[in-house]
């Protein structure tokens, strides 16, 4: 089973549209931590947003919104009225213990979600 | 001041040569990996340092071999290249190895193995 499973690959909505993009994740551990990247067409990884296992405060930021909730293990990504500067690639990812751990955490990520937004 | 740096950004080589990939970071952080990206842009580890001491080998040939001459830099050399090693290499690194912080990627390295 995957550890991040974001179920859309692809997303095409029409620009300023709402688009929630999905992740729903997998662990053992009481302590983790979630994370969303984007890798827009230029190639770069830039980080968007942390979340802790013990804060399921929603967050707000911009036209970005998450929504943490522990017991769906979801941890899922809107994007309100939606701009063509948002088209790209976003990946959520999974910090845990590593298995046999000395005591570090292994970071997972999602095979990611492309999203298009059409102007 | 670019934060994490790698070297060369695109790499064409053939088969069978051997090449490294350079990275550098000046974030001060502990801990450092590689990632490497497949055609479907699926993101996976290939191996984690930590003040220059291996922690993670994702069960990657040894072909690949990781180098970390101090904290700051960690690179990769890759022999006997194959046609499956084509790929988007992410060099990245972070605070620790806590997985509390957030990883900060290098630009990338387009390797193309003809």
């Amino acid at each position: 089973a995957q550890k991040v499973t974001q179920a859309q690959t692809e997303i095409s909505v029409v620009e300023k549209e709402d688009v929630t993009l999905d992740c729903v994740y997998e662990t053992r551990d009481t302590t983790y931590y979630l994370f969303w990247y984007k890798q827009p067409p230029s190639g770069e990884l830039v980080f968007l947003i942390r979340r802790n296992s013990f804060d399921e405060q929603n967050e707000i930021s911009g036209r970005y919104s998450w929504n943490f909730q522990k017991s769906t293990s979801s941890f899922n990504f809107t994007i309100t009225a939606s701009q063509v500067v948002d088209s790209a690639v976003y990946f959520c990812a999974l910090s845990e213990a590593a298995s046999g751990s000395g005591g570090y955490q292994k970071v997972t990520f999602g095979i990611g979600t492309k999203l298009q937004v059409i102007p | 001041d670019t934060a994490v740096s790698q070297t060369p950004k695109y790499l064409v080589t053939q088969m069978g040569n051997d090449k490294s990939i350079k990275c550098e970071q000046n974030l001060g952080h502990d801990t450092m990996y590689w990632y490497k990206q497949d055609s479907k842009k699926f993101l996976k580890i290939m191996f984690s340092y930590n003040n220059k001491e291996l922690i993670i080998n994702e069960t990657v040939p040894n072909r690949f071999s990781p180098k970390s001459p101090d904290k700051a830099h960690l690179n990769l050399h890759i022999n006997s290249l194959e046609l499956g090693d084509s790929a988007v290499y992410f060099c990245a690194s972070s605070q620790d190895l806590a997985g509390v912080e957030e990883q900060y990627f290098g630009p990338g390295t387009r390797l193309t193995v003809t």
